[in-house]
């Protein structure tokens, strides 16, 4: 079954943690992008990889941190500096870094920080 | 920086009403994606589309991109309430595969 994975669905951390997302797809994309969602607003952009071992800061980077080491695989670091965490993480995926491909998105991480 | 805009922010309606969303961009695109998020799920890819004036439909879904690339609409026919749910316009921002993402239209469907 082709897809992409994100675990865990909900998380809970203290302040001052740095928290780590994971985000894993099998569906041979060369593209991943992580977005962040609040209530009532679209998505945002954090970080977006094109191809492995590289990557660029989307729109609101400040207190996140990616790696891509591997095509299927695209953690998100939430640390300690992020100054309001909570919220509804996405990642999604896409064949290739144009602009007419679609985005495939994972069920999404609801991170709540007490 | 470039914008992509969508009104009405929410939309109540009765089951068999019919309802648009409405997006604009600051900026001409090469092509607008539009996105469906049912409650508590992910967004979900409905359609793209490219030419000045396209016009496409899917069953009840009728899209629609402006002649100036820079708005679309989405108009839903005689609504279900399996039609609830946040849909989401996006335009490209650059060749990078980046989308900048409208606000979203949230619509409730009464029965």
């Amino acid at each position: 079954d082709g897809g992409i994975t994100q675990s865990p669905k909900y998380l809970f951390r203290k302040e001052g943690q740095n928290v780590t997302l994971s985000c894993e797809q099998n569906l041979n994309h060369d593209a991943m992008y992580w977005y962040r969602q609040d209530p009532g607003q679209g998505l945002r952009l954090i970080y977006y990889s094109q191809i492995v071992n590289d990557f660029q800061k989307g729109d609101i980077a400040e207190g996140y941190s990616v790696s891509r080491e591997k095509k299927e695989s695209f953690p998100l670091t939430v640390t300690s500096a992020q100054k309001n965490p909570t919220a509804f993480y996405l990642c999604a995926s896409s064949f290739g870094g144009a602009s007419y491909n679609e985005q495939f998105f994972g069920p999404g991480t609801r991170l709540t920080v007490l | 920086g470039q914008q992509v805009m969508q009104i009405p922010q929410y939309q109540h309606v009765q089951e068999g009403e019919d309802f648009t969303t409405y997006c604009n961009s600051s900026t001409t695109l090469s092509n607008i994606q539009w996105y469906k998020q049912r409650p508590g799920g992910h967004p979900v890819f409905l359609i793209q589309l490219v030419k000045s004036g396209e016009v496409k439909k899917q069953k009840r879904l009728t899209f629609q991109f402006g002649e100036a690339k820079k708005n679309s609409s989405l108009h839903i026919t005689a609504t279900q309430t399996t039609d609830v749910g946040t849909y989401f316009c996006a335009g490209p921002t650059g060749n990078t595969g980046k989308l900048i993402f409208g606000q979203g239209t949230t619509l409730q469907v009464k029965p």
